[in-house]
């Protein structure tokens, strides 16, 4: 059983504000993931990290930030919230060159 | 890049009945791929993985599934399903070279299974 958890599960904010989405591993992943998931489309990654202190942009542009302090936590930060933000949002990690990708339970995101 | 379509946006089958979901991918190499399922508000989990070797990939759940590199395919089958099989299944196809673990994704197929 994969040990990755997000927190929150949900979230329902208005607009404007500042939220920090919680993901964090405790499997010593160096390379962790944020992708977005809407209904019937495939999931859009917006954000990965391939270790400590390491940041890179996905294929989907998101006006999300991350940041990697430490291995195991991968937090993402979106600094003022929109209606367009409303998703799903999942964290995944892997072991470099290990393949498979380990997700959490997700955070369902509503901005009103 | 490497590229995934799962033709089938949604599937009903009768409990007991056989299941298969159909995923082809677009990869200019060898790809791993995968097959992930889904509940309602969790997240992915792995049915199973395909890397290298036998071609007819066993997983959890009594899943299976066979990787036909003249088709480009990668079928996930079930000889009988359960009603708590019913969720969204996404395939995905993921490079490896490099330690590049990007995955792809297809946009999912959701089974509904009829008592």
């Amino acid at each position: 059983e994969a040990d990755i958890y997000q927190t929150p599960r949900y979230l329902v904010i208005g607009t404007g504000k500042k939220i920090t989405l919680e993901c964090s591993q405790t499997m010593g992943h160096d390379k962790m993931y944020w992708y977005q998931q809407d209904p019937g489309m495939e999931l859009h990654l917006i954000h990965y990290s391939y270790g400590v202190n390491s940041t890179e942009k996905g294929d989907l542009s998101s006006e999300s930030t991350v940041s990697r302090i430490r291995t195991e936590h991968f937090p993402l930060t979106l600094e003022s919230a929109r209606p367009s933000h409303t998703s799903q949002y999942l964290c995944a990690s892997t072991v470099l060159g290990g393949g498979e990708q380990f997700f959490g339970p997700g955070t369902r995101l509503t901005v009103l | 890049a490497q590229s995934v379509t799962q033709p089938d946006i949604h599937i009903t089958v009768s409990e007991g009945a056989s299941l298969e979901l159909r995923c082809n991918y677009s990869y200019g190499a060898t790809p791993y791929l995968f097959w992930y399922v889904q509940s309602p508000g969790q997240g992915l989990q792995l049915l199973l993985k395909y890397f290298s070797g036998d071609t007819l990939v066993q997983g959890i759940k009594g899943f299976e599934a066979e990787f036909k590199r003249s088709q480009s395919s990668f079928n996930l089958r079930k000889p009988s399903v359960h009603w708590s099989d019913a969720a969204e299944y996404f395939c995905a196809v993921g490079a490896h070279e490099n330690n590049n673990n990007d995955m792809r994704f297809g946009a999912g197929t959701r089974l509904t299974v009829k008592p």
